[in-house]
């Protein structure tokens, strides 16, 4: 079976660009959420969706945004890029969102560097 | 508010000695907890997860973790530690529903040959 892939792996982008990070979850697994993580902020929740539909947001400014596809793909997009972005955006993959204690399957990541 | 503590940054054992990783949580109901290790340039991966089964949970790769409710406490251990080990490692808590995760800060393992 085939893990969560993302793409790009590696990027570089230039302050006040946008740029747009793909996730494929696991076959049969319809709950997408993304991760940032940084040397000084550690991992942090950005959003989680789970039918197409938003279910958790993490505390980001609105620039951060995404979207599930009916294929359970989803694409994060981040807008007016601060050097400040610049992370490991990873995202992680789970059966189902109501379901107590689930475990969830991460990728290997999309680095994004801000100059 | 959902959070975990991991006591120490860098922790650095003799091929072969004990690995003890320090995670403390805070959760105004019972947790899931959950260990991942992540290598370099590598997403997360997971070692092990307690769910209210079994007070001690093994892992992959020899590892395994004890639950103290009433010390909040669910460490982590290997009895040996090999040169493959090094690596970072999370200690993470999720809340009944939902895949928001709260990820500790990581500890950083070397393991010296």
């Amino acid at each position: 079976k085939a893990g969560v892939t993302q793409t790009p792996r590696y990027l570089i982008k230039t302050r006040g660009q946008q740029v747009t990070l793909s996730c494929s979850p696991i076959s049969g697994h319809r709950s997408v959420s993304w991760y940032q993580q940084t040397p000084g902020q550690g991992l942090q929740f950005l959003f989680e969706y789970f039918s197409e539909t938003q279910r958790n947001k993490g505390n980001f400014p609105g620039r951060f945004s995404g979207r599930q596809f009916s294929n359970s793909r989803s694409e994060m997009n981040v807008s007016t890029l601060e050097l400040g972005d610049s992370a490991l955006y990873l995202c992680a993959s789970s059966p189902g969102w109501d379901s107590p204690g689930n475990t969830i399957y991460f990728g290997e990541g999309s680095w994004l560097t801000v100059v | 508010a959902q959070s975990v503590t991991q006591l120490g940054s860098h922790v650095s054992v003799s091929e072969g000695a004990l690995v003890l990783l320090r995670c403390n949580y805070s959760s105004s109901v019972p947790p899931y907890l959950f260990w991942y290790v992540q290598y370099p340039n590598q997403g997360l991966q997971l070692l092990l997860k307690y769910t209210t089964w079994a007070t001690l949970v093994k892992g992959i790769n020899g590892f395994e973790a004890e639950f103290k409710k009433s010390e909040t406490s669910f460490h982590l251990t290997k009895p040996s530690a090999h040169m493959s080990d090094a690596a970072e490692y999370f200690c993470a808590v999720t809340l009944n529903t939902g895949n928001q995760f709260y990820f500790g800060t990581g500890t950083s393992l070397t393991v010296i040959p």
